[in-house]
């Protein structure tokens, strides 16, 4: 079956725009990660979905980042009044219950770049 | 709290050189999970292995084996007779327990590059 895919793959946008930016899990998969990976580091926990719900946000680095998962599959992250250092690459991934020992596979991120 | 250090930022070798990359975590949890994950330069994260805590057995798959050591808090990965598409960066990462979220947390990555 296919992999876990995120659209666009590339996000150019201005300071102070919002943007979205969308993550197709695999099918089946009740576990659903946001990460966000900047230049030269290793990716950072954004949020966790269980299902619809979000059962851990506390990577969410302010309120301006905010993410949903309203039928228990596509996941959309929503940044509001972008700013330049929200340029980073946003890394989605999927587990089948999201338990610590299953493996999250992930998707090809999308590289948003914030002028 | 968790940490996952990778020391080495960038390691260059030749073709058919072995070449080890270094992962030391901290964590105070007795029940975790350790994963190395390859990303090539297409950018997506390619599971290689996963370990948990209660197994020391090192595993060896093809040119590819890992040393975990309690001990010391190491899971450190070699590649035997290195080829240029091993070329990426290597990524260590731990899923702690008390979430249970399984959430990963990442070291900074080491970057090999092969050289034929």
């Amino acid at each position: 079956g296919a992999g876990v895919s995120q659209t666009p793959s590339n996000k150019v946008t201005e300071k102070g725009k919002y943007v979205e930016l969308r993550c197709d899990p695999i099918s089946g998969h009740t576990a659903l990660y946001w990460y966000r990976q900047s230049l030269g580091q290793g990716p950072e926990f954004l949020i966790y979905f269980q299902g619809t719900g979000a059962a851990d946000d506390s990577g969410l680095p302010n309120d301006r980042f905010f993410a949903v998962r309203p039928e228990g599959s596509v996941s959309t992250l929503k940044i509001q009044r972008t700013e330049r250092g929200d340029s980073a690459v946003y890394l989605c991934a999927s587990s089948l219950f999201g338990t610590q020992e299953e493996t999250q596979y992930f998707g090809p991120g999308t590289r948003l770049l914030v002028l | 709290a968790q940490k996952v250090t990778q020391a080495q930022t960038e390691i260059s070798v030749v073709e058919k050189e072995d070449v080890t990359l270094d992962c030391v975590y901290e964590t105070r949890d007795t029940t975790y999970y350790l994963f190395w994950y390859k990303q090539p330069p297409s950018g997506e994260l390619v599971f290689l292995i996963r370990r948990n805590s209660f197994d020391e057995q090192n595993e060896i798959s093809g040119r590819y084996s890992w040393n975990f050591q309690k001990s010391t808090s190491s899971f450190n990965f070699t590649i035997t007779a290195s080829q240029v598409v091993d070329s990426a960066v290597y990524f260590c990462a731990l899923s702690e327990a008390p979430s249970n979220t399984g959430k990963l947390i990442f070291g900074q990555g080491t970057t090999l590059q092969v050289k034929p």
